[in-house]
Protein backbone atom coordinates (compact mmCIF):
# COMPACT_ATOMS: atom_id res chain seq x y z
CA UNK A 1 0.00 0.00 0.00
CA UNK A 2 1.30 3.54 -0.68
CA UNK A 3 1.79 5.87 2.25
CA UNK A 4 -0.14 8.38 0.10
CA UNK A 5 -2.45 7.42 -2.39
CA UNK A 6 -4.61 9.87 -4.69
CA UNK A 7 -7.77 8.88 -6.99
CA UNK A 8 -6.38 7.99 -10.35
CA UNK A 9 -6.72 10.32 -13.24
CA UNK A 10 -6.63 11.65 -15.23
CA UNK A 11 -10.11 14.02 -14.52
CA UNK A 12 -11.58 16.21 -16.92
CA UNK A 13 -14.33 18.21 -15.86
CA UNK A 14 -16.44 21.02 -18.07
CA UNK A 15 -15.72 24.70 -17.01
CA UNK A 16 -18.04 26.16 -13.83
CA UNK A 17 -18.21 22.81 -12.19
CA UNK A 18 -17.12 21.02 -9.27
CA UNK A 19 -14.18 19.02 -9.49
CA UNK A 20 -13.65 16.74 -6.46
CA UNK A 21 -9.94 15.24 -5.41
CA UNK A 22 -8.84 12.83 -2.80
CA UNK A 23 -6.19 11.67 -1.33
CA UNK A 24 -5.65 8.76 1.66
CA UNK A 25 -3.10 7.68 3.61
CA UNK A 26 -1.87 4.94 5.63
CA UNK A 27 0.37 6.46 8.60
CA UNK A 28 -1.91 7.91 11.50
CA UNK A 29 1.10 9.80 12.73
CA UNK A 30 0.14 12.20 9.85
CA UNK A 31 -0.54 15.78 11.29
CA UNK A 32 -0.63 18.28 8.63
CA UNK A 33 -2.04 17.86 4.96
CA UNK A 34 -1.25 20.17 1.84
CA UNK A 35 -2.86 20.47 -1.47
CA UNK A 36 -0.12 21.56 -4.25
CA UNK A 37 -0.57 22.43 -7.38
CA UNK A 38 2.07 22.23 -9.82
CA UNK A 39 1.58 23.51 -13.74
CA UNK A 40 3.73 21.88 -16.50
CA UNK A 41 7.38 22.63 -16.09
CA UNK A 42 6.37 24.71 -12.70
CA UNK A 43 7.81 23.95 -9.07
CA UNK A 44 4.44 22.99 -6.72
CA UNK A 45 2.75 26.48 -5.39
CA UNK A 46 0.98 25.74 -2.38
CA UNK A 47 -3.03 26.26 -2.30
CA UNK A 48 -4.32 24.61 0.74
CA UNK A 49 -3.24 23.55 4.06
CA UNK A 50 -5.37 22.04 7.14
CA UNK A 51 -4.61 20.40 10.40
CA UNK A 52 -7.73 19.81 11.86
CA UNK A 53 -10.94 17.29 10.91
CA UNK A 54 -13.33 19.16 9.25
CA UNK A 55 -13.77 21.37 6.29
CA UNK A 56 -11.26 24.45 5.39
CA UNK A 57 -12.59 27.02 2.60
CA UNK A 58 -10.73 29.76 0.62
CA UNK A 59 -12.21 31.27 -2.58
CA UNK A 60 -13.20 28.48 -4.68
CA UNK A 61 -11.20 26.04 -2.60
CA UNK A 62 -12.44 23.43 -0.21
CA UNK A 63 -10.24 21.01 1.94
CA UNK A 64 -12.16 18.22 3.80
CA UNK A 65 -10.15 16.40 6.04
CA UNK A 66 -10.94 13.20 7.95
CA UNK A 67 -8.53 11.60 10.22
CA UNK A 68 -10.35 8.65 11.40
CA UNK A 69 -10.75 7.72 7.80
CA UNK A 70 -7.62 8.79 6.51
CA UNK A 71 -8.79 10.64 4.17
CA UNK A 72 -8.24 13.89 2.63
CA UNK A 73 -9.92 15.65 -0.18
CA UNK A 74 -10.17 18.79 -2.28
CA UNK A 75 -13.32 20.40 -4.25
CA UNK A 76 -12.60 23.32 -6.79
CA UNK A 77 -15.84 25.13 -7.34
CA UNK A 78 -16.68 26.59 -10.29
CA UNK A 79 -13.72 24.96 -11.88
CA UNK A 80 -11.66 27.20 -14.46
CA UNK A 81 -9.83 26.07 -17.59
CA UNK A 82 -6.51 27.95 -15.78
CA UNK A 83 -7.12 25.36 -12.89
CA UNK A 84 -6.08 22.84 -15.43
CA UNK A 85 -2.97 21.41 -13.77
CA UNK A 86 -1.46 18.61 -11.59
CA UNK A 87 -2.91 18.36 -7.87
CA UNK A 88 -0.58 16.60 -5.15
CA UNK A 89 -1.66 15.78 -1.97
CA UNK A 90 1.15 15.92 0.83
CA UNK A 91 1.17 14.56 3.71
CA UNK A 92 3.72 15.71 7.11
CA UNK A 93 4.17 13.91 10.73
CA UNK A 94 4.87 16.13 13.41
CA UNK A 95 7.71 14.30 15.12
CA UNK A 96 10.32 12.06 15.70
CA UNK A 97 12.56 11.41 12.65
CA UNK A 98 10.20 12.03 9.97
CA UNK A 99 9.96 15.80 11.26
CA UNK A 100 8.74 17.98 8.30
CA UNK A 101 9.22 15.49 5.92
CA UNK A 102 6.89 15.67 2.94
CA UNK A 103 5.49 12.32 1.30
CA UNK A 104 3.53 12.91 -1.55
CA UNK A 105 0.63 11.41 -3.23
CA UNK A 106 1.34 10.27 -7.14
CA UNK A 107 -0.71 13.42 -8.56
CA UNK A 108 -3.77 13.54 -10.19
CA UNK A 109 -4.48 15.28 -13.67
CA UNK A 110 -7.15 17.73 -13.62
CA UNK A 111 -8.42 19.53 -17.32
CA UNK A 112 -11.21 22.27 -17.21
CA UNK A 113 -12.60 22.29 -20.59
CA UNK A 114 -14.66 25.57 -21.59
CA UNK B 1 6.01 32.50 3.28
CA UNK B 2 9.62 32.30 2.00
CA UNK B 3 11.22 34.13 -0.77
CA UNK B 4 13.65 30.58 -2.06
CA UNK B 5 16.24 31.21 -4.91
CA UNK B 6 17.23 28.07 -6.75
CA UNK B 7 19.74 28.03 -9.84
CA UNK B 8 20.33 26.72 -12.02
CA UNK B 9 16.88 26.60 -13.50
CA UNK B 10 18.21 24.52 -16.18
CA UNK B 11 21.03 22.23 -17.58
CA UNK B 12 21.98 20.05 -19.96
CA UNK B 13 25.08 17.72 -19.10
CA UNK B 14 27.41 15.13 -20.05
CA UNK B 15 27.18 11.66 -17.83
CA UNK B 16 29.74 11.37 -15.94
CA UNK B 17 30.05 14.98 -14.67
CA UNK B 18 28.19 16.69 -11.74
CA UNK B 19 26.48 19.47 -11.34
CA UNK B 20 26.20 21.59 -7.99
CA UNK B 21 22.29 23.48 -7.68
CA UNK B 22 22.38 26.15 -4.83
CA UNK B 23 19.41 27.21 -3.08
CA UNK B 24 19.12 30.40 -0.92
CA UNK B 25 16.11 31.92 1.36
CA UNK B 26 15.64 35.07 2.32
CA UNK B 27 15.38 34.52 6.10
CA UNK B 28 16.53 31.82 8.28
CA UNK B 29 14.32 28.32 8.51
CA UNK B 30 14.83 24.93 10.55
CA UNK B 31 14.24 22.81 7.75
CA UNK B 32 15.82 22.48 4.00
CA UNK B 33 14.83 19.65 2.21
CA UNK B 34 15.97 18.55 -1.01
CA UNK B 35 13.48 16.47 -3.65
CA UNK B 36 13.85 14.83 -6.97
CA UNK B 37 10.57 14.55 -9.50
CA UNK B 38 11.15 12.20 -12.33
CA UNK B 39 9.69 12.54 -15.45
CA UNK B 40 5.90 12.29 -15.31
CA UNK B 41 5.79 11.03 -11.42
CA UNK B 42 5.26 12.96 -8.05
CA UNK B 43 7.81 13.84 -5.59
CA UNK B 44 10.74 12.42 -4.07
CA UNK B 45 12.57 13.30 -0.97
CA UNK B 46 16.18 12.77 -1.16
CA UNK B 47 17.65 14.18 1.58
CA UNK B 48 17.00 16.55 4.71
CA UNK B 49 19.71 19.10 4.71
CA UNK B 50 21.15 19.43 8.61
CA UNK B 51 22.82 22.78 9.60
CA UNK B 52 26.15 22.43 10.60
CA UNK B 53 25.85 18.47 10.51
CA UNK B 54 25.77 15.20 7.65
CA UNK B 55 22.67 15.46 5.50
CA UNK B 56 19.98 12.74 6.30
CA UNK B 57 19.75 10.69 3.36
CA UNK B 58 16.04 8.59 2.84
CA UNK B 59 16.21 5.23 1.58
CA UNK B 60 17.77 4.44 -1.77
CA UNK B 61 19.74 7.81 -1.60
CA UNK B 62 23.54 7.85 -0.82
CA UNK B 63 25.71 10.94 0.13
CA UNK B 64 28.62 9.77 -2.50
CA UNK B 65 26.03 10.14 -5.43
CA UNK B 66 24.12 13.49 -3.86
CA UNK B 67 26.15 15.54 -1.43
CA UNK B 68 24.74 18.04 0.20
CA UNK B 69 26.00 20.92 2.16
CA UNK B 70 24.51 23.38 4.57
CA UNK B 71 26.58 25.87 6.28
CA UNK B 72 23.85 28.17 7.50
CA UNK B 73 20.47 28.58 7.79
CA UNK B 74 19.73 30.30 4.81
CA UNK B 75 21.33 28.34 2.12
CA UNK B 76 22.12 24.73 0.70
CA UNK B 77 23.71 22.99 -2.00
CA UNK B 78 22.81 19.37 -3.54
CA UNK B 79 25.68 18.13 -5.74
CA UNK B 80 24.53 15.15 -7.98
CA UNK B 81 27.63 13.18 -8.94
CA UNK B 82 29.15 11.18 -11.66
CA UNK B 83 25.93 11.83 -13.98
CA UNK B 84 23.93 9.46 -15.95
CA UNK B 85 20.97 9.66 -17.93
CA UNK B 86 19.15 8.34 -15.33
CA UNK B 87 19.73 11.49 -13.03
CA UNK B 88 17.47 13.86 -15.75
CA UNK B 89 15.13 14.93 -13.11
CA UNK B 90 13.85 18.20 -11.55
CA UNK B 91 15.67 19.29 -8.59
CA UNK B 92 13.69 21.03 -6.04
CA UNK B 93 14.63 22.90 -2.95
CA UNK B 94 11.90 23.12 0.28
CA UNK B 95 11.83 24.94 3.28
CA UNK B 96 9.77 24.44 6.42
CA UNK B 97 9.81 26.34 9.52
CA UNK B 98 8.67 23.22 11.56
CA UNK B 99 5.38 22.31 13.33
CA UNK B 100 2.13 22.93 11.54
CA UNK B 101 3.50 24.97 8.55
CA UNK B 102 3.55 24.96 5.21
CA UNK B 103 6.73 23.57 2.92
CA UNK B 104 7.30 26.08 0.15
CA UNK B 105 9.47 25.21 -2.91
CA UNK B 106 12.10 26.66 -4.76
CA UNK B 107 11.58 27.10 -8.62
CA UNK B 108 13.38 24.11 -9.46
CA UNK B 109 16.02 22.76 -11.80
CA UNK B 110 15.70 20.60 -14.62
CA UNK B 111 18.30 18.65 -15.26
CA UNK B 112 18.93 16.98 -18.06
CA UNK B 113 22.02 14.59 -18.72
CA UNK B 114 22.93 13.09 -21.71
Amino acid sequence: QKEVEQNSGPLSVPEGAIASLNCTYSDRGSQSFFWYRQYSGKSPELIMSIYSNGDKEDGRFTAQLNKASQYVSLLIRDSQPSDSATYLCAVKRAGGTSYGKLTFGQGTILTVHP
Amino acid sequence: SAVISQKPSRDICQRGTSLTIQCQVDSQVTMMFWYRQQPGQSLTLIATANQGSEATYESGFVIDKFPISRPNLTFSTLTVSNMSPEDSSIYLCSVDRGGQTEAFFGQGTRLTVV
